[in-house]
């Protein structure tokens, strides 16, 4: 089966850090995407892993692990505007991408 | 670059009725797009995809009669929800890749779907 997981909700404090993680189990994997989705809005590319390790790009890094099926994402020197729905979506191949449920971040002053 | 854009952004409408969303690739040549529909609180379910000039591959569970996809160009896919009811209700979304679906997929803004 096809299976995704990430947290519910999850609640950080400005100027923290904050790290979203994500398993998943799938018939075929090519590579992991986060997305983050505000509310009533589609969702905006943050970031595609293919290999193992940590990849950064600004204030948010990915994180992926073939071998054991998870992903994170880290965000840092949060900010209010970082509160957002944040989605993982394992890309199976064959124009299959499977998005888990979305991580909702609240970000409190 | 890499911009999708759809059409309209909110619709409502009464039962019964058809309702047409577009979905452009403004900067790039979509060799496939999605769509998806999203509830409230709920992940992306992807619908269906369409290559350009073939017919859409339907997801199961998806009325292909209910609703029609049309890619005719390379950057032009349509979605028709066909005598829509409240419960077609939901967010419509759209995304576009330029790889063959191998790469990333950029979303459209999305379509509010309110069928009274």
């Amino acid at each position: 089966g096809q299976n995704i997981d990430q947290p519910t909700e999850m609640t950080a404090t400005e100027g923290a850090i904050v790290q979203i993680n994500c398993t998943y189990q799938t018939s075929g994997f090519n590579g992991l995407f986060w997305y983050q989705q505000h509310a009533g809005e589609a969702p905006t590319f943050l970031s595609y892993n293919v290999l193992d390790g940590l990849e950064e790009k600004g204030r948010f890094s990915s994180f992926l692990s073939r071998s054991k099926g998870y992903s994170y994402l880290l965000l840092k020197e949060l900010q209010m505007k970082d509160s957002a729905s944040y989605l993982c979506a394992a890309y199976t191949g064959g124009f299959k991408t499977i998005f888990g449920a979305g991580t909702r971040l609240f970000v409190k002053a | 670059g890499a911009v999708v854009s759809q059409h309209p952004s909110r619709v409502i409408c009464k039962s019964g009725t058809s309702v047409k969303i577009e979905c452009r690739s403004l900067d790039f040549q979509a060799t496939t797009m999605f769509w998806y529909r999203q509830f409230p609180k709920q992940s992306l379910m992807l619908m269906a995809t369409s290559n350009e000039g073939s017919k859409a591959t339907y997801e199961q569970g998806v009325e292909k009669d209910k609703f029609l996809i049309n890619h005719a160009s390379l950057t032009l896919s349509t979605l028709t929800v066909t005598s829509a009811h409240p419960e077609d209700s939901s967010f419509y979304i759209c995304s576009a890749s330029d790889s063959g679906g191998t790469d990333t997929q950029y979303f459209g803004p999305g379509t509010r779907l309110t069928v009274l």
